[in-house]
C-alpha cells in the first residue's frame, strides 16, 4: 500500500538535546511538508520541499532543520533552540502540482522529559 | 496573519442530525477548498474538496457549499453518525502552492 510513514509514534526529548523525526513516502510525490499541530491552533507549516535537495522555510521554521537528500525521505530535526517543542508533528506529501491534496502520515508526538 | 476563520471550535450534534461547519477567508487568491477529517492520534485525511467555479459539491452524506462573493464555504454532514466524531479542518490552496488551514472543529455525535 502506498502511503506516508512517520516514526517514531512517540518521542521524548531531554533539555538541550536534538531529536530527529522520520518521514518516508512511497507515493512518488515530489513535494513534502512538515506541520506542527497544537490544540486549538490547527496546522502550522514548519518547512516544505518541492524537489530533492531543495527546501523552504514555512511560518514557524525557527528551531527546526530539515534535509531532502532523497525523494522518499524528508526528516525533521527539532533542535535545542526550539524552546517549546512539545507538539504533534505531521508530515505530508503531494504531487506538487497546483490544487492537488496533501496526504498525511499519522504523526509523531514529541514530549519533553 | 489569519486568512481563514473556522467556526465553531466545537460542535455536538445528535445522531441523525445535520452538522454544519463554516469557514470564511479574507482574500480571493485561493482556488481549491478541501476539507480534512482527523481522528485522534491519526493524520488528517482528505474528505471532500471544491473549486470556486461551482457552488456545491456532494459526496454521499457530505456536502460543501461555496459562496464566492461572501468568501465563505461550509461543510454539511447529513444524517450524522457516531463514526463522524472527529476534528474537521478546512483549507485554502492557492496557485502559488500556498496552503492555509483553519483552526479545526471538534465534532461529537451523540448516540
Amino acid at each position: 500500500d502506498g502511503g506516508i510513514t512517520q516514526s517514531p509514534k512517540y518521542l521524548f526529548r531531554k533539555e538541550g538535546q536534538n531529536v530527529t523525526l522520520s518521514c518516508e513516502q512511497n507515493l512518488n510525490h515530489d513535494a513534502m511538508y512538515w506541520y506542527r499541530q497544537d490544540p486549538g491552533q490547527g496546522l502550522r507549516l514548519i518547512y516544505y520541499s518541492q524537489i530533492v535537495n531543495d527546501f523552504q522555510k514555512g511560518d514557524i521554521a525557527e528551531g527546526y532543520s530539515v534535509s531532502r537528500e532523497k525523494k522518499e525521505s524528508f526528516p525533521l530535526t527539532v533542535t535545542s533552540a526550539q524552546k517549546n517543542p512539545t507538539a504533534f508533528y505531521l508530515c505530508a506529501s503531494s504531487t506538487g502540482q497546483n490544487n492537488q491534496p496533501q496526504h498525511f502520515g499519522d504523526g509523531t508526538r514529541l514530549s519533553i522529559l | 496573519q489569519q486568512q481563514v476563520k473556522q467556526s465553531p471550535q466545537s460542535l455536538i450534534v445528535q445522531k441523525g442530525g445535520i452538522s454544519i461547519i463554516n469557514c470564511a477567508y479574507e482574500n480571493t487568491a485561493f482556488d481549491y477548498f478541501p476539507w480534512y477529517q482527523q481522528f485522534p492520534g491519526k493524520g488528517p485525511a482528505l474528505l471532500i474538496a471544491i473549486r470556486p467555479d461551482v457552488s456545491e459539491k456532494k459526496e454521499g452524506r457530505f456536502t460543501i457549499s461555496f459562496n464566492k462573493s461572501a468568501k465563505q464555504f461550509s461543510l454539511h454532514i447529513m444524517d450524522s453518525q457516531p463514526g463522524d466524531s472527529a476534528t474537521y479542518f478546512c483549507a485554502l490552496y492557492s496557485s502559488a502552492s500556498k496552503i492555509i488551514f483553519g483552526s479545526g472543529t471538534r465534532l461529537s455525535i451523540r448516540p
